[in-house]
């Protein structure tokens, strides 16, 4: 049972152009959703999150909408730049546990070229 | 100031062996997790530590596998004769406090069963 699903397996974009990843989700419990970036051979950083409360969140090039009517998010980068280039997971968090404990999506892989 | 770190970085057994796998913390985290991530998988939720005490281990696939922390930083996951389905990359997290605060991730352990 995949809570969280990320269907697109790799992106290909032009560098300068937008990228956009997406995730969904069947748990409505969630309450708050991450993004982590991760290139090879190093652990996912993180890179931005929203809560369930709100639509949309900001950080410079970096932008995370939420549709919880569709149980639905994605990340927008504008613009793409080569160094965007790696694996971007999406995670819940699971509220009921009160642990932190976070589900992840499979990954997607963007490639920027330049 | 330091990360989380991992070690090995890299281990390969054979079939049947025990295998211990270790991960520092950031100074000062409370919250521990630990992940795997099979190959072409997200990341997989496996146990979690707060300090010194695992309230959720819900995600440990087996009896084989067991961790401890001590001292509220140092923990160890050890895998009991091990298995080939047991290949993973191993990954490791802290944070400030559990559920509010980001994960912090280690660079992960690859751990090969021939």
């Amino acid at each position: 049972d995949q809570q969280v699903k990320q269907n697109s397996p790799s992106l290909s974009v032009q560098e300068g152009r937008i990228s956009i990843l997406n995730c969904d989700y069947t748990n409505s419990m969630f309450d708050y959703f991450l993004w982590y970036k991760k290139y090879p051979a190093e652990g996912p950083t993180f890179l931005i999150s929203i809560s369930s409360i709100k639509d949309k969140n900001e950080d410079g090039r970096f932008t995370v909408f939420l549709n919880k009517s569709a149980k639905h998010l994605s990340l927008h980068i504008v613009p793409s730049q080569p160094g965007d280039s790696a694996v971007y997971f999406c995670a819940a968090r699971v509220p009921s546990s009160n642990t932190g404990k976070l589900i992840f999506g499979q990954g997607t892989t963007l490639q920027v070229k330049p | 100031g330091a990360g989380v770190s991992q070690s090995p970085s890299n281990k390969v057994t054979e079939k049947g062996k025990d295998v211990e796998l270790r991960c520092d913390p950031i100074s000062g985290h409370t919250a521990l997790y630990w992940y795997r991530q099979s190959l072409g998988q997200g990341l997989e939720f496996l146990i979690y530590f707060q300090g010194n005490s695992a309230p959720d281990k819900s995600g440990l696939p087996s009896d084989r596998f067991s961790a401890e922390r001590t001292g509220g930083s140092v923990s160890t996951l050890t895998i009991q004769r091990t298995q080939q389905e047991d290949s993973a990359v191993y990954l490791c997290a802290s944070s400030a406090q559990a559920y509010i605060d980001t994960q912090y991730f280690g660079p992960g352990t690859r751990l090969t069963v021939l």
